[in-house]
């Protein structure tokens, strides 16, 4: 059964940084391309980055090119999100989501974590 | 790049027909993928491609796509689809993935 759980999340000072973690079970985990979404009451859902099966490309939103980084340990089956120089715009509950097929270039997300709280404030 | 409307609100009676609206220029020429959010809950995919359906949601709902509106539906509408709903599209042009507004869903 396919299993995410993100973790990291917590209250950070505006222009700090903080780390996210994914941990993933149940598939072939460096068979998939994975992703980072977030969710906030004021701003909806929103897609914040993507990451081949491989790790061979990155993509990201224009919010976060330049601050975030998306990358993965196969070896770990572990997923990350590094944020660095956070807003307070940046508030949201944060998702990891995995691709509907193997080794896809663009698909949906079939399977979601519960996802892990972000709070930017002084 | 795609802005996606969706109704903020639909409600409906148990038992009768739900659609819920994705409106964009010309969405009938991609996909569109649907996921249904009950709160506190994570998103869960019940229609890609338009209008295929994942292993485990029910027949009851469907999806099509044409022109400059796709749409949901849900038949012999439950208490338990009470959720908000979300379309979704990739947009080449930016390699970007968009989600529309969300649509609540009440069931009276």
């Amino acid at each position: 059964q396919v299993h995410l759980v993100e973790s990291g999340g917590g209250v950070v000072q505006p222009g700090r940084s903080l780390r996210l973690s994914c941990a993933a079970s149940g598939f072939t985990f460096s068979n998939y391309g994975m992703h980072w979404l977030r969710q906030s009451p004021g701003r909806g859902l929103e897609w914040v980055a993507r990451i081949w099966y491989d790790g061979s490309n990155t993509y990201y939103a224009d919010f976060g090119k330049g601050r975030f980084t998306i990358s993965r340990d196969n070896s770990k089956n572990t997923l990350y999100l590094q944020m660095n120089s956070l807003r307070a715009e940046d508030t949201a509950v944060y998702y990891c989501a995995r691709d509907l097929r193997e080794v896809a270039t663009v698909t949906p997300f079939d399977y979601w974590g519960q996802g892990t709280l972000v709070t930017v404030s002084s | 790049s795609y802005v996606l409307t969706q109704p903020p609100s639909v409600s409906v009676a148990p038992g009768k027909t739900a659609r819920i609206s994705c409106g964009a220029n010309n969405i009938g020429s991609i996909s569109v993928h649907w996921y249904q959010q009950r709160p506190g809950q994570a998103p869960v995919l019940v229609i890609y491609y338009n209008d295929d359906r994942p292993s485990g949601i029910p027949e009851r709902f469907s999806g099509s796509n044409s022109g400059n509106t796709a749409t949901l539906t849900i038949s012999r509408v439950e208490a338990g689809d009470e959720a908000d709903y979300y379309c979704q599209v990739w947009d080449s042009s930016s390699d970007h993935y968009v989600f529309g507004t969300g649509t609540k869903v009440t069931v009276l």
